[in-house]
């Protein structure tokens, strides 16, 4: 089946730096990747969907300017936090929507996640 | 608003027994439901699906039905082996949004 990848798998950071986390769609082209927050015991939470080429669309509540997110190329999304504090430790997990023709608009790859903890 | 919930876990349970994880839901419309499987170090995989009321999902002995007046779209099992132990998700995508909205996820451990 479809692969997707996630880089890194986790990562510990000081509060105030700035996170970048891969997502790739290793065997096939995405025009569309989500991200997706999950904290412990809690649902996993849409932050933003991601459509190659252009600006990424986000959930409401969540801020623009501290989750970039840039879909340059088909197999390629990146997650960045900026300026992390305590509060944004959590679990980043992508997924990468083929483009239409090779599956249906339920078809969604999901990668193993980052477990991102900011000290 | 459209929401999920989960039975909480984790579950154990010995090999050959039978699994129900709960799931419910809250929806605007109609939507589509979902239990997807996330085993270890691995991205979370779509198990089965039902579309519409009354629609049975099934995979790998896994089943779960699209209950309406319910609103409930419960996960079994009659025998679970130990490779079955994982995370599995609850999902539904509202047909307002086309967006999938996720359950907290149930761990499921299966000891021999």
């Amino acid at each position: 089946g479809a692969v997707v990848s996630q880089h890194p798998s986790w990562v510990i950071c000081k509060s105030g730096t700035s996170v970048k986390i891969e997502c790739r769609s290793l065997d096939f082209q995405a025009t569309t990747m989500f991200w997706y927050r999950q904290f412990p015991k809690q649902s996993l939470m849409l932050m933003a969907t991601s459509n190659e080429g252009s600006k990424a669309t986000y959930e409401q509540g969540v801020e623009k300017d501290k989750f970039l997110i840039n879909h340059a190329s088909l197999t390629l999304s990146t997650l960045t936090v900026t300026s992390a504090h305590p509060e944004d430790s959590s679990f980043y997990i992508c997924s990468a929507r083929p483009e239409l023709r090779a599956g249906g608009p339920e078809t969604q790859y999901f990668g193993p996640g980052t477990r991102l903890l900011v000290l | 608003g459209n929401s999920v919930t989960q039975m909480e876990g984790p579950v154990t349970l010995s090999e050959e027994a039978f699994l129900t994880i709960n799931c419910t839901y809250t929806a605007t419309g109609y939507p589509s439901l979902f239990w997807y499987v996330q085993y270890p170090g691995e991205g979370l995989q779509l198990l089965l699906k039902a579309t519409k009321a009354d629609d049975k999902g099934s995979n790998k002995g896994f089943e779960a039905t699209y209950r309406k007046e319910t609103t409930s779209f419960h996960l079994e099992k009659g025998s679970v082996q130990v490779s079955d132990s994982a995370v599995y998700f609850c999902a539904l995508k509202a047909s307002n949004t086309g967006k999938l909205i996720f359950g907290q996820g149930t761990t499921l451990q299966v000891k021999p």
